[in-house]
């Protein structure tokens, strides 16, 4: 089935660093990409959508500057974290939608645990 | 615009007991509907969706839901539960007209009981 990886797992990083996560789509080609961020016990949040190619699109709220979304091949999208600070510790995870899959589909990533100290 | 709403944040159930988890939606175009399961310190995965068709839907792990489009609702059931059933479990929606961004519900907790 449809397999989606992210890496790191897990990553501590100081304040005023940045960090790249990595976000692969192991078995099919995804030109659609999307990246959430999830608060301890709170729900999944759309922060962009990624596109093969082209610049991400940024949910309302989020800072284009601050999180930078590459996605420059069909199975690579890469979200960086930069000048991070304690308040971007969170639990990142992606999706990938298959190009050759119907539109409505989305296969998760195991998420990573982001904490900035 | 879509919403979803699940009215349960934390459940408990005894094990082999039948559980429902709510989810009630808000939208102005006709939705695809979804349900998935987190496990503790992972993504999420697909346990069912409904996207036409017959309103009752069956996934894995032997959950199914009911599209119930006069209530704006997707709840979902499972007839007895077991302990591996512990985990968070989210309701999604999506436009069905090719916009595909998902709007989550804030989920609900599941904790199955021995």
């Amino acid at each position: 089935g449809a397999v989606v990886s992210q890496h790191p797992s897990r990553v501590i990083c100081k304040s005023g660093t940045s960090v790249k996560i990595e976000c692969r789509s192991l078995d099919f080609q995804a030109t659609t990409m999307f990246w959430y961020r999830q608060f301890p016990k709170q729900s999944l949040m759309l922060m962009a959508t990624s596109n093969e190619g082209s610049k991400a699109t940024y949910e309302q709220g989020v800072e284009k500057d601050k999180f930078l979304i590459n996605h420059a091949s069909l199975t690579l999208s890469t979200l960086t974290v930069t000048s991070a600070h304690p308040e971007d510790s969170s639990f990142y995870i992606c999706s990938a939608r298959d190009a050759g899959g119907p539109s409505y589909e989305q296969y998760f990533g195991p998420g990573t645990r982001l904490t900035v100290t | 615009a879509q919403s979803v709403t699940q009215l349960d944040s934390q459940v408990p159930v005894f094990e082999e007991a039948p559980v429902e988890l709510r989810c009630n939606y808000s939208s102005s175009v006709s939705v695809y509907l979804f349900w998935y399961v987190q496990y503790p310190n992972q993504g999420l995965q697909l346990l069912l969706k409904y996207l036409s068709g017959s309103t009752l839907v069956k996934g894995i792990n032997g959950f199914e839901a009911e599209f119930n489009k006069s209530q704006t609702s997707f709840h979902l059931r499972k007839p007895s539960v077991h302990i591996s059933d512990t985990a968070e479990y989210f309701c999604a929606v999506s436009p069905n007209f090719g916009n595909e961004k998902l709007t989550f519900g804030t989920g609900t907790r599941l904790t199955i009981i021995p």
